[in-house]
């Protein structure tokens, strides 16, 4: 059963500031990992989905990479600015099973001060 | 630019009672799901439809029911609710090919549901 941590479950940072969110994954047998933002009371919105065969995958000041071997990603956040403070969600889309599913980590909720 | 659409977007209902949460997208998507978020828990998929005509169980489907009325819409319906279905309702879209989704899911606002 594939399951996807992500760390740390709540991050603060000052205005500016380079970030890395990180997140694994059990089960290196995926198809694509997405990013996801969050915001209070809001639905999901996509940032990134990077394929199995793709090592990264850039959206302005957001980089996401990708180690299927060792089940990581990790989500860059350059210069950092208050309007990026939301919950950050990985899920993951195995490749056995049922290709549908998404498994999600809990997220990283983050903090940008002024 | 709707995307996808959710309704009602906050419900409070009693122990027992029935009620249908619907879910319409205009991107012309072919796969649409439906999960819940708890605190603590993140999201769970609790039925999909990878096309119209067709559902599939996802990984909390007890307790509810899905309809794939058309292309654009997708209902779930609690039959009898309970206080351990209050929750968030996130339904998503995303189109599939060949078997498999390679495009992201996107997903409404949501409904707020308090079973009391």
């Amino acid at each position: 059963k594939q399951e996807v941590t992500q760390i740390p479950a709540a991050l603060s940072v000052p205005e500016g500031e380079n970030l890395v969110l990180n997140c694994s994954f059990t089960d290196s047998a995926i198809y694509n990992l997405q990013w996801f933002r969050q915001d209070p009371g809001k639905g999901l919105t996509s940032l990134l989905l990077i394929q199995s065969s793709q090592r990264e995958q850039t959206s302005g000041r957001l980089n996401a990479s990708l180690d299927k071997s060792s089940g990581r990603s990790t989500l860059y956040i350059a210069a950092s600015q208050p309007g990026d403070s939301a919950t950050y969600l990985c899920a993951v889309r195995s490749s056995g099973g049922s290709n549908y599913k998404l498994t999600f980590g809990k997220g990283t909720l983050l903090t940008v001060n002024p | 630019n709707a995307g996808v659409t959710q309704t009602p977007k906050f419900q409070v209902l009693k122990t027992g009672q029935s009620m249908t949460l619907q879910c319409a997208q205009d991107m012309n998507h072919n796969s649409m799901y439906w999960y819940r978020q708890d605190p603590g828990m993140g999201l769970r998929l609790i039925y999909y439809s990878a096309s119209e005509g067709t559902t599939d169980k996802g990984e909390v489907p007890n307790g509810y029911n899905v309809s794939r009325l058309n292309k654009r819409e997708f209902s779930l319906r609690l039959e009898s609710a309970a206080p351990s279905q209050t929750s968030v309702y996130f339904c998503a879209s995303s189109f599939s090919s060949a078997g498999f989704a390679v495009q992201p899911q996107h997903f409404g606002d949501g409904t707020r549901l308090s079973i009391l």
